[in-house]
């Protein structure tokens, strides 16, 4: 069954650090997504990006940036001079049907 | 921006009492979702649905989950007989549902807090 390991539980940085959030999965399906959404204080869940299994390029939006990596089933995120409007628990996620797995989060912790 | 509504925000029950929660899909999408999160744990699917009929479901959703879209806009999660361990957050998602289904984009909306005394 696949399953989605976020190692890092918490993270504390202070401002305008970079930070990596680490994300690695494990499947035996050829086909897939994998995906970054956002759950600030307030709850909601935001959508960051959604990669297929087929796409490794490198993707960067602003201060954020996403690896894939296939050989080590990796999709790990890098927020570039952080804020602390960035404090939010950060979940990776894998799908190939209608349902998506979810990591347990790793909870970003951004100091003035 | 089109966005999942879901109502109440936050509902207090009492054990064995009947919930009902809400969700108001965005308007053009064919696939909903409920997935739970409780309290210090990762966030877990429940069911998906589309054309009227569950698509998947969990082993957590078992015959005390049933799930309805009783008219155009609204997809409701109905408890019948709640237990304290299913006090959790309940969100509702929904995507395009167009094409290739498969590993969709799924926009959640904003949970309701349920807790079980």
């Amino acid at each position: 069954a696949q399953k989605v390991t976020q190692a890092q539980t918490e993270i504390s940085v202070v401002e305008k650090e970079d930070v990596t959030l680490d994300c690695v999965y494990e499947t035996r399906d050829t086909t897939y997504y994998l995906f970054w959404y956002k759950q600030p204080p307030s709850g909601e869940l935001v959508f960051l990006i959604r990669r297929n299994s087929f796409d490794e390029q490198n993707e960067i939006s602003g201060r954020y940036s996403w690896n894939f990596q296939k050989s080590t089933s990796s999709f790990n995120f890098t927020i570039t001079a952080s804020q602390v409007v960035d404090s939010a628990v950060y979940f990776c996620l894998w799908g190939a049907g209608n349902m998506l797995t979810f990591g347990g989060g790793t909870r970003l912790m951004v100091k003035p | 921006e089109p966005e999942v509504t879901q109502t109440p925000s936050h509902q207090v029950t009492q054990m064995g009492q009947e919930v009902i929660l809400r969700c108001v899909p965005i308007s053009n999408h064919l696939y909903f979702y409920w997935y739970r999160q409780i309290l210090g744990q990762k966030v877990e699917f429940l069911v998906s649905f589309y054309n009227n009929e569950i698509s998947e479901k969990s082993e957590i959703f078992d015959d005390q989950f049933s799930v309805e879209r009783p008219d155009g806009s609204n997809f409701t999660l109905k408890i019948r007989s709640t237990k304290l361990e299913d006090s959790a957050m309940y969100f509702c998602a929904s995507s395009e549902g167009v094409g290739n289904q498969v590993g969709e984009t799924q926009y959640f909306g904003p949970g309701t807090r349920l807790l079980v005394l």
